[in-house]
């Protein structure tokens, strides 16, 4: 069975403040991808980033980077330099290499970034 | 990235009347698009697959003849709520699968309210 746990409800920082967000899964499946999204007060998921299950090298994006460790079979994302704006509910998830039908999302951390 | 738009973007409606919600692919074409309804402070829970010119496959313990869902084109999804009631308020969620990367875009959603 696939499980995403992102075991912090909530967060809140300072502006300017690094923050990660923590993301462990649970699969059999040997290929997969990961996800996370971003929901903001509107309502509309993101897109941030997908992974394969091959590539575990770290990614950096701007203020956004990625650790994928196999291993532990985690997928934490950091914020550099928090802002007012990166409030919002971020989600991570799970799905099967071949077709994404089934995508298993984690609870979600709900981020507030303080001015 | 890829968009997908989903109106109505809110709706209100009486008990007993029957709302459709629409999801459209604009840029790309989708053979798959999903439904999700998402609880205050939840995550979000995969309630049908749609797929192009055949029948969805609802989640387990979704209704399909409360919740009607036609795929007609390639571009386009809609989910009708049939007889809503008060317990069907939610924020509902549309997503269109994108092949090529296999990653799905969402909607903005649109949230019900069931008097």
């Amino acid at each position: 069975a696939q499980k995403v746990t992102q075991a912090q409800t909530e967060i809140s920082v300072v502006e300017k403040e690094d923050v990660t967000l923590d993301c462990v899964y649970e699969t059999r499946d040997t290929t997969y991808y990961l996800f996370w999204y971003k929901q903001p007060p509107s309502g509309e998921l993101v897109f941030l980033i997908r992974r394969n299950s091959f590539d575990e090298q770290n990614e950096i994006s701007g203020r956004y980077s990625w650790n994928f460790q196999k291993s532990t079979s985690s997928f934490n994302f950091t914020i550099t330099a928090s802002q007012v704006v990166d409030s919002a509910v971020y989600f991570c998830a799970l799905s099967d290499y071949y077709n994404n039908n089934d995508m298993r999302f984690g609870a979600g951390t709900r981020l507030t970034v303080k001015p | 990235g890829a968009v997908v738009s989903q109106h109505p973007s809110r709706v209100i409606c009486k008990s007993g009347t029957s709302v459709k919600i629409e999801c459209r692919s604009l840029d790309f074409q989708a053979t798959t698009m999903f439904w999700y309804r998402q609880f205050p402070k939840q995550s979000l829970m995969l309630m049908a697959t749609s797929n192009e010119g055949s029948k969805a496959t609802y989640e387990q313990g979704v209704e399909k003849d409360k919740f009607l869902i036609n795929h007609a084109s390639l571009t386009l999804s809609t989910l009708t709520v049939t007889s809503a009631h008060p317990e069907d308020s939610s924020f509902y969620i549309c997503s269109a699968r994108l092949a090529s990367k296999n990653i799905q875009y969402f909607g903005a959603g649109t949230r019900l309210s069931v008097l």
